[in-house]
């Protein structure tokens, strides 16, 4: 099973909600990332966890809130967002084999904020 | 400053062609190399990966190839069919922790004509 699954893949919030992103691998990775991708443009990372603790933050505003819960699952608490955090929002895994270290992406949630 | 280049930033083939993207990177001190796919609205698809001490990798009708000296990877593929068309994505990690970040380029836009 190489698949990262994202819920929901859809969301609309208005500026004043707190809404939460999920994302779950069960390939016993011990890193998950988080990334944002404007349309036409590259992932840009977010957040790092290693071995369920965050290691590398990228500058991300407050209103971006990571969590991981345990080492299937990452969370993304949002509030008091703005309209120019409308993204897709990648979930992505990774974890280092004899063939190097391969990062596996979801399907991604695409966010919209009016 | 450590940075991925793409290009063209968007090519359009007839079926049948066979083609190459290219990468070009700054620093050649690479840890690893990853070549993604991604459909529109969709998450990435990993393609290929090429470790710094490797110089190609192939899978199917794709052949990644990587020369740290010029700061180049190219990805060839061969036979190009309509459901090729996608958007094709570099990222380079730098940095040999389990937590290293990809840098991504813009992305080459393929479309295959039939």
């Amino acid at each position: 099973d190489t698949e990262v699954t994202q819920t929901p893949k859809h969301l609309v919030m208005g500026m004043t909600n707190k809404k939460s992103l999920k994302c779950e691998q069960h390939m016993g990775h011990r890193a998950m990332y988080w990334y944002k991708q404007k349309a036409k443009k590259p992932p840009e990372l977010m957040f790092v966890y290693s071995y369920e603790k965050l290691s590398i933050n990228e500058s991300v505003p407050s209103r971006f809130s990571p969590e991981c819960p345990n080492s299937s699952l990452l969370n993304l608490h949002l509030h008091a967002l703005q309209p120019e955090d409308s993204a897709l929002y990648l979930c992505a895994s990774s974890h280092r084999d004899r063939l190097g270290e391969t990062q596996y992406f979801g399907p991604g949630t695409r966010l919209l904020v009016l | 400053k450590q940075e991925v280049t793409q290009i063209p930033a968007a090519l359009s083939v007839p079926e049948g062609e066979n083609l190459v993207l290219n990468c070009s990177f700054t620093d050649s001190a690479i840890y690893n190399l990853q070549w993604f796919r991604q459909d529109p609205g969709k998450g990435l698809t990993s393609l290929l990966l090429i470790q710094s001490s490797q110089r190609e990798q192939t899978s199917g009708r794709l052949n990644a190839s990587l020369d740290k000296s010029s700061g180049r990877s190219t990805l060839y593929i061969a036979a190009s069919q309509p459901g090729d068309s996608a958007t094709y994505l570099c990222a380079v990690r730098w940095g040999s922790s389990n937590t290293g970040k990809l840098i991504f380029g813009q992305g080459t836009t393929l479309q295959v004509k039939p």
